[in-house]
């Protein structure tokens, strides 16, 4: 079946630093990957939706200068977590669409702790 | 209205019985449905898409799709102990773009040994 790769599976860093989390796909091509973002005992929430080639979109209140995403090819997107701060600490999740005969089917990627101290 | 509603609390199924999940969505067109399995502190995992009215087995899980009804539900079978997890329903609104899912809230399963 189709895989979704991310990295790092976790990491910690310094209030105040950036943090680049990357999510390939491993057996497929994707133009549109997505990022959400899940807190502790909530669903998942759409951060954005990675693009090949183009600009990130955005879902609403999300800050596009604060969550840097790119999309440089077909099997990568990063997504730069700028000037962390302890209130983005969360579990990141990307995934990514692979076309089917009956539609398109979303899989995830391992997801990426991230704990800002 | 939400796009995507999974209503009940937790469910508690002893080992070996039928676990039974449903979920409802509000875009009428709507043309893809899935079920996906989180545990704790994982990401989802895909476990059953459906695309099409009726049932749809995958060895002990059963999807039924309505899309008259607006529903789409989960069955499984023969309840085991590594079943116990979060399970969301996602569902592909018309209009959004052939990749964006809508997920609802999830519901936790719990199989008692």
């Amino acid at each position: 079946g189709a895989v979704v790769s991310q990295h790092p599976s976790w990491v910690i860093c310094k209030s105040g630093t950036s943090v680049k989390i990357e999510c390939r796909s491993l057996d497929f091509q994707a133009t549109t990957m997505f990022w959400y973002r899940q807190f502790p005992k909530q669903s998942l929430m759409l951060m954005a939706t990675s693009n090949e080639g183009s600009k990130a979109t955005y879902e609403q209140g999300v800050e596009k200068d604060k969550f840097l995403i790119n999309h440089a090819s077909l099997t990568l997107s990063t997504l730069t977590v700028t000037s962390a701060h302890p209130e983005d600490s969360s579990f990141y999740i990307c995934s990514a669409s692979q076309p089917g005969l009956s539609g398109n089917t979303i899989y995830f990627g391992e997801g990426s702790w991230l704990t800002v101290v | 209205q939400k796009e995507v509603e999974q209503n009940s609390g937790p469910l508690s199924v002893p080992e070996g019985a039928i676990a039974s999940l449903n979920c409802t969505y509000s875009d009428r067109g709507s043309q893809s449905f899935f079920w996906y399995r989180q545990y704790s502190g994982k990401s989802p995992e895909l476990i059953m898409s459906i695309y099409s009215n009726g049932d749809k087995e995958d060895g002990r899980f059963t999807a039924q799709l309505n899309k008259a009804s607006q529903y789409v539900s989960l069955l499984i079978r023969d309840s085991q102990p590594s079943d116990s997890a979060t399970y969301l329903c996602a569902v592909n609104p018309w209009g959004r773009g052939n990749n964006r899912l809508a997920f609802g809230k999830g519901n936790q399963v719990v199989v008692i040994p």
